[in-house]
């Protein structure tokens, strides 16, 4: 079956400009994950969905990010006014519940010039 | 803060031999502890896990020791072959399951033919 995808690959942007980074969910998993890593780190949590429940967004590190996830599936990361130390690697992961086995998308590579 | 620290940036062991991870941990409330390999340009993959009420978990040529009076865990594979050259990151939840994991900075691992 199908993995975790995500769209695009690769972006570059502009220091100032919004960016919006796509997940698509292994099919039928109710739990959702953004996660960044930066240059030489591990990976860092951001936001978290599971279900129709509100989102935990504690791993947020700025009101510039926000995401959604629309009819429980897609989910958005929107980055807005994006800064050079907002470049990193977005990954999302997807669970069949709530404390199953993470499965993760091969990431966005964002760089921020 | 880091919570959970891969001390070895990269390590190189002989095909067929032991390759043994290492990962230690700060924060007491962490109880579920999960190894996922990673190749480039790839998302992490999910290796094996272990609760904190166990010390060993084994799968296949793989396994993993949590010493909780140290905050310490490792991974042993053994034997060792070249496809398992890639970087392993540790990650550690505190919701008894894998949920807003914690992840340490990675671990190179080579494999010699």
């Amino acid at each position: 079956g199908a993995g975790v995808s995500q769209s695009p690959s690769n972006k570059v942007t502009e220091k100032g400009k919004d960016v919006e980074l796509r997940c698509d969910p292994i099919s039928g998993h109710t739990a959702l994950y953004w996660y960044r890593q930066s240059l030489g780190q591990g990976l860092e949590f951001l936001i978290y969905f599971q279900g129709n429940s509100a989102p935990d967004k504690s791993g947020l590190p700025s009101d510039r990010f926000s995401a959604e996830r629309t009819g429980g599936s897609v989910s958005t990361l929107t980055i807005q006014r994006t800064q050079q130390e907002d470049s990193a690697v977005y990954l999302c992961a997807s669970s069949l519940g709530p404390k199953e086995t993470q499965y993760f998308g091969p990431g966005t590579r964002l760089l921020v010039l | 803060d880091q919570q959970v620290k891969q001390n070895s940036p990269s390590l190189s062991v002989q095909e067929g031999r032991i390759s043994i991870l290492n990962c230690d941990y700060t924060n007491s409330m962490f109880d579920y502890f999960l190894w996922y390999k990673k190749y480039p340009a790839e998302g992490p993959t999910f290796l094996i896990s272990i609760s904190s009420i166990k010390d060993k978990n084994e799968d296949g040529r793989f396994t993993v020791f949590l010493n909780k009076s140290a905050k310490h865990l490792s991974l042993h594979i053994v034997p060792s072959q070249p496809g398992d050259s890639a970087v392993y990151f540790c990650a550690a939840s505190a919701f008894q399951g894998a949920q807003k994991l914690v992840f340490g900075q990675g671990t190179r691992l080579t494999i010699n033919p």
